[in-house]
């Protein structure tokens, strides 16, 4: 089992429309939480970070992270054609390990 | 210039070649990362150092060694290139306490 796990897609939405991204994560002790996009042809960036139980706005984008059930999901409202790449989900340790693993990331499209 | 900056950026290379990625950084970060990104699997580590002194293995280190040569510079290496090390390499760095991580631009590595 893959320590981080994400549905590869491609996940289409209409344009306007909420995208829902998952990711799950195998390691219990995992207490850091980032989401990246990538463009095609890109490097990739960070978007979001979450740490504690719940949900995180910053914009059109939520992150919300239920620990129990090792499961991070991020939600792009109003979803843009500009929204479209592939989104990488990474988890990091407890401690200051500085190890940061990746999903293998899940394409939005984003249709007109 | 790019504040992360990897050398070469493209190269074609034949099996049982020894072939080096450079990566130079001028963000002051301790933290530099080394990961590969294959269609379908994401982005992989495959070694991590905290300082010139404190080099990690990563998810996929075997056939790989890296060296730190100084805090703003940290090099891959493959000895004996095969062709399943084809991929697209990416260095990236980070401060310390976060998952932020900053990339370059890639590295393309062809083996034949």
């Amino acid at each position: 089992q893959k320590e981080v796990e994400q549905n590869s897609g491609p996940l289409s939405v209409p344009e306007g429309a909420i995208a829902s991204l998952n990711c799950t994560y195998s390691d219990r002790v995992s207490q850091s939480f980032f989401w990246y996009r990538q463009y095609s042809g890109k490097s990739p960036e960070l978007i979001m970070s979450i740490y504690s139980n719940g949900d995180k706005e910053d914009g059109r984008f939520t992150a919300q992270l239920n620990k129990a059930s090792q499961y991070v999901s991020l939600l792009i409202r109003d979803s843009q054609p500009s929204d479209s790449a592939t989104y990488l989900c990474a988890v990091m340790r407890s401690g200051n390990t500085g190890k940061l693993i990746f999903g293998q990331g899940t394409t939005l499209q984003v249709k007109p | 210039d790019a504040d992360v900056t990897q050398t070469p950026r493209n190269r074609i290379t034949k099996t049982g070649k020894r072939i080096m990625l450079e990566c130079s950084q001028t963000k002051g970060h301790d933290r530099m990362y080394w990961y590969r990104q294959d269609p379908g699997l994401g982005l992989r580590l495959i070694y991590y150092s905290f300082d010139v002194k404190d080099i990690n293995k990563g998810e996929i280190s075997d056939g790989y060694s890296v060296s730190r040569q100084a805090q703003a510079k940290f090099s891959l290496s493959l000895e004996s290139a095969i062709p399943n090390q084809t991929a697209l390499y990416f260095c990236a760095t980070a401060g310390k306490n976060t998952g932020e991580l900053f990339f370059g631009e890639g590295s393309r590595l062809t083996v034949l």
